[in-house]
């Protein structure tokens, strides 16, 4: 069974702080995703990366940085959080799109709340 | 602009009841489209999936979906209700010409069964 994990299912954490959410997958995939997830907006992507040191943007990297140093570990940082940054994240990984039947795999999530 | 839309932002259906959700897509070529689905507090999980091929998609847990290219549009059907499907449902596609495997989703339907 592939298995993504995110290290946290609640954080809860002061304005101001740096917080790092923590993902992890056992399936060798290229692809790893962070999602944010709010209520009547669906899951937007943050950030995404196909392969170690390497991202991309997605369509709401403001306020967050990512870092992939292994190619199984996905880490979302927010550098300075903040109230509207109070969510529910979402890590993904996939293999790399082509002739393959591929899907995406998520976590489990963090339910983020800062105060 | 590409889209991913899911009209019905709440559903309530009886258990045994037959079930339609929809989501419609605007795109310049057919994409890769998905369901997945999320229980309460929970991660996502993969429903079925089209890629290419015969346009009716057999999934898990009873559901099916089809793909009608003439409206753009990739319906997820189930033809008798549990009350374990009470969740929330999101369509989600990759643009078979991008580059790399990204998900769009829609901003999902929640499905509410009642006895």
């Amino acid at each position: 069974d592939v298995k993504v994990t995110q290290s946290s299912r609640y954080l809860v954490k002061r304005t101001g702080e740096k917080v790092f959410l923590e993902c992890v997958q056992d399936m060798d995939h290229e692809n790893m995703f962070w999602y944010r997830q709010d209520p009547g907006l669906g899951l937007r992507l943050i950030y995404f990366s196909y392969d170690v040191k390497m991202k991309e943007k997605g369509d709401i990297p403001e306020g967050y940085s990512v870092s992939r140093e292994k190619k199984e570990r996905f880490s979302l940082i927010l550098e300075s959080a903040s109230t509207n940054q109070t969510s529910m994240y979402l890590c993904a990984s996939s293999f790399l799109k082509g002739d393959l039947d591929t899907e995406a795999f998520f976590g489990q999530g963090t339910r983020l709340t800062v105060v | 602009a590409q889209s991913v839309t899911q009209p019905d932002i709440h559903i309530t259906v009886s258990e045994g009841a037959s079930l339609e959700l929809r989501c419609n897509y605007s795109y310049g070529a057919t994409p890769y489209l998905f369901w997945y689905v999320q229980s309460p507090g929970q991660g996502l999980q993969l429903l079925l999936k089209y890629f290419s091929g015969d346009t009716l998609v057999q999934g898990i847990k009873g559901f099916e979906a089809e793909f009608k290219r003439s409206q753009s549009s990739f319906n997820l059907r189930k033809p008798s209700v549990h009350w374990s499907d009470a969740a929330e449902y999101f369509c989600a596609v990759v643009p078979s010409g991008a580059g790399s495997y990204q998900l769009t989703f829609g901003k999902g339907t929640k499905l509410s069964v009642i006895p």
